[in-house]
């Protein structure tokens, strides 16, 4: 079946630590996005990549890194340098311009 | 920078009433904007979505959406709820330009009572 798959769906980490969320579409779609979901907050941008190795800052990327090296995969770095790491991360892809986003099933991240 | 604006953030709604979700966008070029929907406990799923001709799009579930480019609108509309359409609503919108950037609102929680 093809689709996003985001693991694992609950993360705990302890504050300070750096944790890596994985994402991995077999879409073979070029774009690929990661997001924040905060309860009122709505869906927030981290990073967005249109292509292989390359990616561009979303509106809350502080504190936060990430790779595309495989189109297939764009892993999500939360590094001890985001202040309120604690939330739901979404990973979504699109194959072109008009078309909507897919998105996988979600992480939740928490940090004790 | 682009940007949405869901001005509903919670709406309650008998069953058989009619629904109108408000969503403002700005951007100053072309655009493909898209309303999802959150049912509890699942992910998001695409309602309906435009990107060109017809401004009044259909989607999944008798849902409508009509795209006012003059008012940088694209309002969701359904004739009459069900309780099956308790869940958050979000709008967003995708750039026309090199980067497909997409953006979403804060979304609306509908809560249809029986």
């Amino acid at each position: 079946d093809g689709g996003i798959t985001q693991s694992p769906k609950y993360l705990f980490r302890k504050e300070g630590q750096n944790v890596t969320l994985s994402c991995e579409q077999n879409l073979n779609h070029d774009a690929m996005y990661w997001y924040r979901q905060d309860p009122g907050q709505g869906l927030r941008l981290i990073y967005y990549s249109q292509i292989v190795n390359d990616f561009q800052k979303g509106d809350i990327a502080e504190g936060y890194s990430v790779s595309r090296e495989k189109k297939e995969s764009f892993p999500l770095t939360v590094t001890s340098a985001q202040k309120n790491p604690t939330a739901f991360y979404l990973c979504a892809s699109s194959p072109d311009r008009v078309t909507e986003a897919f998105f996988g099933q979600g992480t939740r991240l928490t940090v004790v | 920078a682009q940007s949405v604006s869901q001005h509903n953030h919670h709406v309650i709604l008998s069953e058989a009433a009619s629904l109108e979700l408000g969503c403002n966008y700005s951007y100053g070029g072309t655009v493909n904007l898209f309303w999802y929907v959150q049912y509890p406990g699942q992910h998001l799923q695409l309602l309906l979505k435009y990107f060109s001709g017809d401004p009044l799009v259909k989607g999944i579930k008798g849902f409508e959406a009509e795209f006012i480019k003059s008012k940088f609108s694209f309002n969701l509309r359904k004739p009459s709820v069900q309780w099956s359409d308790t869940a958050e609503y979000f709008c967003a919108v995708k750039s026309g330009g090199g980067y497909q950037k997409v953006t979403f609102g804060t979304g609306t929680k509908l809560q249809v009572i029986p």
